[in-house]
C-alpha cells in the first residue's frame, strides 16, 4: 500500500532563512504528489501539485522518483508561511483518494 | 462561489449516542470525499462518492459508519453508536471530476467537523 512520510512534525526557522519540508513516499507506480497547507483557523487548501510544475507563494517542490521524495522548499521564509503542511499522494489504481502524511507544523519566527 | 461547507462545526456526544455530520460540496462537483484526522495521526480517507454512488468505501472503519449522498448533492456521515476512538476531525472534500474522478485532480476541502465522544 502507498505511504507518505513526513519525518518532521515540527519545524522552526527564522524569517528570511531557507526552509525545506521533507516528504517521502512509498509507491512503485506513477503517483501524483501534492502539498496541502492549513493556515491557522483556515481550511485545508492545495498549495501545489507536482504535475503543474509551478511555484506558489515562493514554494517549489520537485518530484525525485529515484529517492521517492517530494520535498517542499522556499529560499526565504516569511512569517505568513507559518502553517501546517501536508504532503499527499494519489495514484491511478486507487482512484482519486488522497493518502496524507502526518503533517509538519512550520513556524517562522521574526 | 461558496466553498465546501460542513455542519456542525463541533459536536460533543456521549459514547453510544448517534451523530450525523453533513457536507455540502461545491455546486456541480460530482466527486465527494470524506476523510478524518484522529488526534496525533494523519488525515485518512474514509470514502468517495461519484454523484450518488459509492465509488470507494475502503477506508470506512466499521459498520458503525454510514454515509449517504442522496440525489448526488449533499452527503451525510452517520456514526451509530459512537465510540471514544471516533473522536477527531472529519473533513469533507469535493472535486469536479469526470465520470469516476481523475486521479491528480484538485480536491477542495471543507472546514471540518470536530467530533468529541466522551
Amino acid at each position: 500500500a502507498q505511504r507518505v512520510t513526513q519525518p518532521e512534525k515540527l519545524l522552526s526557522v527564522f524569517k528570511g532563512a531557507p526552509v525545506e519540508l521533507k516528504c517521502n513516499y512509498s509507491y512503485s507506480g506513477s503517483p501524483e504528489l501534492f502539498w496541502y497547507v492549513q493556515y491557522s483557523r483556515q481550511r485545508l487548501q492545495l498549495l501545489l501539485r507536482h504535475i503543474s510544475r509551478e511555484s506558489i507563494k515562493g514554494f517549489t517542490a520537485d518530484l525525485n522518483k529515484g529517492e521517492t521524495s517530494f520535498h517542499l522548499k522556499k529560499p526565504f521564509a516569511q512569517e505568513e508561511d507559518s502553517a501546517m503542511y501536508y504532503c499527499a499522494l494519489s495514484e491511478e489504481t486507487s482512484g482519486s483518494r488522497l493518502t496524507f502524511g502526518e503533517g509538519t507544523q512550520l513556524t517562522v519566527n521574526p | 462561489e461558496a466553498g465546501v461547507t460542513q455542519f456542525p462545526s463541533h459536536s460533543v456526544i456521549e459514547k453510544g449516542q448517534t451523530v450525523t455530520l453533513r457536507c455540502d460540496p461545491i455546486s456541480g462537483h460530482d466527486n465527494l470525499y470524506w476523510y478524518r484526522r484522529v488526534m496525533g495521526k494523519e488525515i485518512k480517507f474514509l470514502l468517495h462518492f461519484v454523484k450518488e454512488s459509492k465509488q470507494d468505501e475502503s477506508g470506512m472503519p466499521n459498520n458503525r459508519f454510514l454515509a449517504e449522498r442522496t440525489g448526488g448533492t449533499y452527503s451525510t456521515l452517520k456514526v451509530q453508536p459512537a465510540e471514544l476512538e471516533d473522536s477527531g476531525v472529519y473533513f469533507c472534500a469535493s472535486s469536479q471530476g469526470v465520470g469516476t474522478g481523475n486521479y491528480g485532480e484538485t480536491q477542495y476541502f471543507g472546514p471540518g467537523t470536530r467530533l468529541l465522544v466522551l
